[in-house]
């Protein structure tokens, strides 16, 4: 069975920018949740979708923002980019909600000039 | 507010056995408690998970009091292999949409 998949795994984008993360769940999981993750703050949950629908949220700005398709695939889109949002962005796919048991995936390492 | 503490880093040698605590104030009945093994450059691995007494997987043990105010993740015979940071994570309000919060993460050095 095929993991989690997120792309692109690294990224580079200038302060002001917007940006697009993709993750692809293990197949049959419905529930998909985006982490942040840094050496300051550690690993800081930001939304969880399940069957499309943002079922929870983190403390994170409104220019954090996500979406999961009919697919369970999901999308988090971060606008005007400031350099502490240079993390490690974490994807993580569970059969049910968020509370269980949670398959993560590699991560997509952005970072802010 | 909720707040989870673990302990920065710990030492063991091959073969002893590890507990790692983590505390979670505020903890409802029915939050669950899970924990997670991290190896650098990767994503966090599911560990154990549970929301009272004990739960035991082929890997781990999971010890949470009655008053669940902490839980104690139990590495039977560490290896090597088992130097990694481990993080517990709390479900929040798992009856309902949750708040998950991690905790800052337990870097174990397992020394020969």
């Amino acid at each position: 069975k095929a993991g989690v998949t997120q792309t692109p795994r690294y990224l580079i984008k200038t302060r002001g920018q917007q940006v697009t993360l993709s993750c692809s769940p293990i197949s049959g999981h419905r529930s998909v949740s985006w982490y942040q993750q840094t050496p300051g703050q550690g690993l800081q949950f930001l939304f969880e979708y399940f069957s499309e629908t943002q079922r929870n949220k983190g403390n994170f700005p409104g220019r954090f923002s996500g979406r999961q398709f009919s697919n369970s695939r999901s999308e988090m889109n971060v606008s005007t980019l400031e350099l502490g949002d240079s993390a490690l962005y974490l994807c993580a796919s569970s059969v049910g909600t968020a509370t269980y048991e949670q398959y993560f995936g590699p991560g997509t390492r952005l970072t802010v000039t | 507010l909720a707040k989870i503490t673990q302990p920065i880093s710990m030492d063991s040698y091959e073969g002893q056995e590890v507990n790692i605590t983590c505390s979670h104030n505020n903890i409802a009945t029915n939050d669950y408690i899970t924990w997670y093994q991290q190896f650098p450059s990767q994503g966090p691995r599911f560990i154990i998970q549970g929301y009272k007494t004990k739960v035991t997987n082929e890997v781990a043990s999971l010890f949470i009091p009655a008053d669940r105010k902490s839980s104690t993740l139990s590495l039977p015979r560490v290896s090597l292999s088992d130097t990694a940071v481990y993080y517990c994570l709390v479900a929040y309000g798992s009856s309902n949409t949750g708040k998950l919060i991690f905790g800052q993460g337990t870097t174990l050095q397992v020394k020969p």
